[in-house]
Parts: C-alpha cells; structure tokens; sequence
C-alpha cells in the first residue's frame, strides 16, 4: 500500500464555493501530479510538480491552482467551484533519477458540484 | 499530439481465459511503458512495466508485449481470475522520468 493519502474522500459541495483537495505522501518523492478522472475514463493531467516551490500546468486545462510549499504536501485549490468541476480528483508522486517513472496514487477525491 | 489509444474499451472474459489488451502509440522518443490496474474507488497503481529495449517482460500471470517498429504493446493476463477484474490503463512516457501520457481504460471482467 503506498504511502499518499488524500483528503476528502468525497465531497459535495455548492457552486461558487471555495474547495481544498489535501494530498500528502510520505515517501519523500519529489514528484507529484494531480490528475482528474471521470468515472471508468482515463486520466487527465491538470498539474504537476518536480519540487518545492516549483509547480507546472498539465495536459488538461483546468481552473483550479496548486501550491508545493513542502515536500511532501501538494494541495489543490478551487476558487469558486462550479457543477462542470464535478469528477474524481487522483494525486500522485514518483521519485526521481534511476528509480523510473512509477506513479504511486492516493485513493481520489471525489467531488460533486451541485 | 502524444497520444496513446487503447483498445477494447471493455473486455468479459471467462475464468481461466487468456485477457488481451492492445495499446498504440505515436511518439517514438516514448521510452517506459507501464500498466496500471485501477479497482472501483481505488487510484491506480503499477502492475508491470517494459522499456522498449525488450520484447517481452513477465511477471507471473501478467506479461507485456512489444513491438517496437509497429509502436505496438500489449497486455496479457493469462489464467484470469475474477479477481483481475478492474479498469487498466497502458501508459507511456519520455525518459523514463518525464509525464506519464495514459490510454483511455479497458473495463475486464472476468466471469466464474
């Protein structure tokens, strides 16, 4: 079982609501990414970063921001959520150098816009 | 556009049948090539991955082909059980460490 926790598990919330998606590994990875997944779909890129205080936009355009202030914590922000935000929100993180490219994910948050 | 096509989108095989997942790509710098396994409210995680200087890798049940000049790899589950059944998604990416760019999910389900 890898070591990425995320929290909420599920949340449902009104539009125009500020939302904070917490995503924390204990690995020591220097690697994060978010990615948004609709139910049996495949998964988006929207952000990733490589260290702290470095943070980069994904493949999928996406309206919501990140932070990587510490190592280990990559928090993603949702200024005032809206009904097309609702989906599954996985994070994930992989260590870097010879370690190869493996991506250990958290359970999702799965968030429901009304 | 880095793309990676994943095909079928759903797959129903019978205890103790050969699975067979193909998966596609266009870029030719993509160097890892993983697949994951993703069960109902779970994240995916690593089932088995290959680099492109290798044909083939198996592990246990599980085996990935490659065919390099195709830009072809495929997944096999071989003896699958009802266990197996979940999403799984092939992935791939540039230098090992760079972005994981994933196919679009084959659903299994493996009938007793």
């Amino acid at each position: 079982e890898a070591d990425i926790y995320q929290t909420p598990r599920y949340l449902v919330i009104g539009t125009g609501k500020k939302i904070t998606l917490e995503c924390s590994q204990t690995m020591g990875h220097d690697k994060m990414y978010w990615y948004q997944q609709d139910p049996g779909m495949e998964l988006h890129l929207i952000h990733y970063s490589y260290g702290v205080n470095s943070t980069e936009k994904g493949d999928l355009s996406s309206e919501s921001t990140v932070s990587r202030i510490r190592t280990e914590h990559f928090p993603l922000t949702l200024e005032s959520a809206r009904p097309s935000h609702t989906s599954q929100y996985l994070c994930a993180s992989s260590a870097s150098g010879s370690m190869g490219n493996e991506q250990f994910f958290g359970p999702g948050t799965r968030l429901t816009v009304l | 556009q880095q793309q990676v096509k994943q095909s079928p989108q759903s797959l129903i095989v019978q205890k103790g049948g050969i699975s067979i997942i193909n998966c596609a790509y266009e870029n030719t710098a993509f160097d890892y090539f993983p697949w994951y396994q993703q069960f109902p409210g779970k994240g995916p995680a690593l089932l088995i991955a290959i680099r492109p200087d290798v044909s083939e890798k198996k592990e246990g049940r599980f085996t990935i082909s490659f065919n390099k000049s195709a830009k072809q790899f495929s997944l096999h589950i071989m003896d699958s059980q009802p266990g197996d059944s979940a999403t799984y998604f092939c992935a791939a990416s540039v230098n090992q460490g760079g972005k994981l760019i994933f196919g679009q999910g084959t659903e299994l389900s493996v009938k007793p």
